[in-house]
């Protein structure tokens, strides 16, 4: 298994450009989750998933869009990126109900211009 | 929502010793709690997990406890290695518990002197 996957590792944009997150993950997992990391703030969450189709807002959710059309794959949609959106992003998986550990990929590290 | 407060400053302990860290919440009691921990540029690593009915959860030289009572949780590493640097999480699920989205703590940055 190769867990949870992110890609790219290194991105930077300019203010106002659009980017997607790749985040794809194979443990049949139903829930998946977007969380930022930024120094000082700790781990904040963007957006989740309970399962595909389904989706919602966490606590930073402003300047992202996600969607759930498979199980295997939770993308983040910057649409118009601004400096503050710089930040480590990790994407998560659990299987949910009876084991809720977390699974996390290696992170996307993200500098907007 | 919930509040949740880590030791910023970071913990230095000698080689051997036992470092405990702290975890406080502030609002509701949570169903379970969870312990991650961080190593520079990786994500988190699951732990330990708690749940609210359980005092005391062990994994080999990790200890974690649950005091809903004073809204707290401990997490003890024994015999405490160098390997053992890192940063440690607490996570705690939304109320009502489920996997949809956890809050965490900024996270204790343990360092162990050899």
């Amino acid at each position: 298994n190769a867990g949870v996957t992110q890609t790219p590792k290194f991105q930077v944009l300019k203010t106002g450009q659009s980017m997607t997150l790749q985040c794809a993950q194979d443990m049949n997992h139903e829930y998946m989750s977007w969380y930022r990391q930024d120094p000082g703030m700790g781990l904040r969450l963007i957006h989740y998933s309970v399962g595909a189709g389904i989706t919602d807002q966490g606590e930073v959710p402003n300047g992202y869009n996600v969607s759930r059309s498979t199980t295997e794959d939770f993308p983040l949609r910057l649409l118009s990126a601004a400096p503050s959106q710089t930040s480590v992003y990790f994407c998560a998986s659990s299987a949910g109900t009876h084991s809720y550990e977390q699974y996390f990929g290696p992170g996307t590290r993200l500098t907007v211009t | 929502s919930q509040k949740i407060e880590q030791n910023s400053e970071a913990l230095n302990i000698q080689e051997g010793k036992t470092a405990t860290l702290t975890c406080n919440y502030t609002n509701y009691s949570p169903a379970y709690l969870q312990w991650y921990r961080q190593d520079p540029g990786r994500g988190p690593v699951f732990l330990l997990l708690i749940r609210e009915n359980e005092k005391e959860k062990r994994k080999e030289r990790l200890k974690v406890t649950f005091d809903t009572t004073l809204k707290q949780s401990l997490f003890h590493i024994t015999a405490s290695q160098p390997a053992d640097s890192a940063t440690y999480l607490c996570a705690i699920p939304p109320e009502g518990g489920g996997a949809d989205g956890l809050t965490f703590g900024k996270g204790t940055h343990l360092i162990i002197q050899p």
